[in-house]
C-alpha cells in the first residue's frame, strides 16, 4: 500500500524558512517523480514544485512561478524522502501542503497524473 | 499559463440523482485532463485521468469526457460518499500544470 507521510510543517515568521519532508512508503520511489501541491484552506489547490525520478544524480526539478527563485525541492531515493526547502516565506505562503507520487518518471511530458497524496502539513507564515 | 474554469462552482442534488461538472480550459489541452475528489479535510484522490479512463478502484458510475477545452466529469446515481469537492487538472503544459477552482457537491 502507497503511503506518503508529510512533516515540517508550523507557524514561521515572514522572511523565515522551513523545510518539509515526504517519506514515501509502499512503491519504488526512484522511479517515480513527485509533486508538492498547496491548498488555503477553504480554498482550491496550487501545483508547486516537482521532481523527477529515474537512475540520475541530477533529476529535473520545476517550480511554480509564485515560488521559484525561493523554494528548492530536492530527494533522498536512499531514504524515500523527498523535501522542499522554502526560503523567505511570505504570508501568501500559508497553506497545507500536500507530497504527491506522480504516475510517472518524469515530470515534462503530457499526461502527468498524481495517483497518491499524503496527508498534508500546515505552513502559517504570520508575525 | 492555461486556466481551467469549472462550472458551477457547487451544486446542490439528491441522492440518487445524475451529476454533471464541466471544466473548460483557456486553450486546447487535448485529452491531457485529470479529475480528483476530495472529501472535507482529506487529501484528493484521483478519479479520472486521460480525460476518460477510470482510475483503478474508482466506482464505474463516475464518467469522464471532452477534448480540446471542454470536458465533463458525470456521476451517475449520485451516492452519499460523492458529497464532496471535485477538481479539474490539466496536464498538456507539464510541468506546468493547474487545477480548476473546484466544484462542491452537496446535498440539496
Amino acid at each position: 500500500e502507497v503511503h506518503l507521510l508529510e512533516s515540517g510543517g508550523g507557524l514561521v515568521q515572514p522572511g523565515g524558512s522551513l523545510r518539509l519532508s515526504c517519506t514515501a512508503s509502499g512503491f519504488t520511489f526512484s522511479n517515480y517523480a513527485m509533486a508538492w501541491i498547496r491548498q488555503v484552506p477553504g480554498k482550491g489547490l496550487e501545483w508547486v514544485s516537482a521532481i523527477g525520478g529515474g537512475v540520475t544524480d541530477n533529476p529535473g526539478t520545476y517550480y511554480a512561478d509564485s515560488v521559484k527563485g525561493r523554494f528548492t525541492i530536492s530527494r533522498d531515493n536512499s531514504e524515500t524522502t523527498v523535501f522542499l526547502q522554502m526560503n523567505t516565506l511570505r504570508a501568501e505562503d500559508t497553506a497545507l501542503y500536500y507530497c504527491a507520487k506522480t504516475a510517472g518518471e518524469n515530470f515534462n511530458g503530457f499526461g502527468e497524473r498524481l495517483d497518491y497524496w499524503g496527508q498534508g502539513t500546515l505552513v502559517t507564515v504570520s508575525s | 499559463d492555461i486556466q481551467m474554469t469549472q462550472s458551477p462552482s457547487s451544486l446542490s442534488a439528491s441522492v440518487g440523482d445524475r451529476v454533471t461538472i464541466t471544466c473548460r480550459a483557456s486553450r486546447s489541452v487535448s485529452t491531457y485532463l485529470n479529475w480528483y475528489q476530495q472529501k472535507g479535510g482529506k487529501a484528493p484522490n484521483l478519479l479520472i485521468y486521460g480525460a476518460s479512463s477510470l482510475e483503478s478502484g474508482v466506482p464505474s458510475r463516475f464518467s469522464g469526457s471532452g477534448s480540446g477545452t471542454e470536458f465533463t466529469l458525470t456521476i451517475n446515481s449520485l451516492q452519499p460518499e460523492d458529497f464532496a469537492t471535485y477538481y479539474c487538472q490539466q496536464s498538456y503544459s507539464t510541468p506546468l500544470i493547474t487545477f480548476g477552482g473546484g466544484t462542491k457537491v452537496e446535498l440539496k
